[in-house]
């Protein structure tokens, strides 16, 4: 059972394009949604986090968007350059309770097109 | 990586032969996560630790087994490996940043079980 749902699987976008990635969560009681970058050869690193009790947080050209009501966050990096290109990951966890153990989303290969 | 070091990086072993993984990390952290990686099925959390000898499941948990008998290693076993458990595993730990609790991942150790 995959708690947290994301797409699309593969995106390809334009230098200088918007890139959208959606996740989509089931459990109310996840508190804590972060999104990771994966490239290859490596293993997954922290690019940006929320809390559900802010509706949008932004870092730089990578901004996620919280909506509470529907059980949705997404990713959207502005301005998107070839060093871009990787696999994005949303996850989710409740947090101390759990053991902060995070569930993922089934991951986004994203290619920016020079 | 954040001083987490995954050993061996590459293996190949045949179904039916008993496998260990090493994660050993210098940071003193207590939470230790093993999660394996997939197509299509994001990262999935194997087990975690909480403190030496103190290990849980995760989601994914039938046929592997742990063991940390310190603070830095979290040994992930295959008793007898299967052809469906080649993937690539990673190993993470879980440290403070700017209030939240992060997981910090190791490079990841590719397993090949033919």
């Amino acid at each position: 059972q995959q708690q947290v749902k994301q797409s699309p699987q593969s995106l390809i976008v334009q230098k200088g394009g918007i890139s959208i990635i959606n996740c989509a969560y089931e459990n109310t009681a996840f508190d804590y949604f972060p999104w990771y970058q994966q490239f290859p050869g490596k293993g997954p690193a922290l690019l940006i986090a929320i809390r559900p009790d802010v509706s949008e947080k932004k870092e730089g050209r990578f901004t996620i968007s919280f909506n509470k009501s529907a059980k949705q966050f997404s990713l959207h990096i502005m301005d998107s350059q070839p060093g871009d290109s990787a696999t994005y990951f949303c996850a989710a966890s409740m947090g101390e309770t759990s053991g902060s153990r995070l569930t993922f989303g089934e991951g986004t290969q994203l290619t920016v097109n020079p | 990586d954040a001083g987490i070091t995954q050993s061996p990086r590459h293996k190949v072993t045949e179904t039916g032969t008993p496998v260990t993984l090493r994660c050993h990390q210098t940071e003193n952290h207590r939470y230790m996560y093993w999660y394996r990686q997939d197509p299509g099925h994001g990262l999935r959390l194997i087990h975690y630790s909480y403190g030496v000898k103190d290990t849980d499941k995760g989601e994914v948990s039938d046929g592997y087994s742990v063991s940390r008998s310190k603070t830095e290693d979290f040994l992930l076993t295959l008793e007898s490996a299967t052809s469906s458990q080649t993937s690539v595993y990673f190993c993470a730990i879980r440290g403070r940043r700017a209030g939240a609790n992060v997981l910090t991942f190791g490079a990841g150790s590719r397993l090949t079980v033919l």
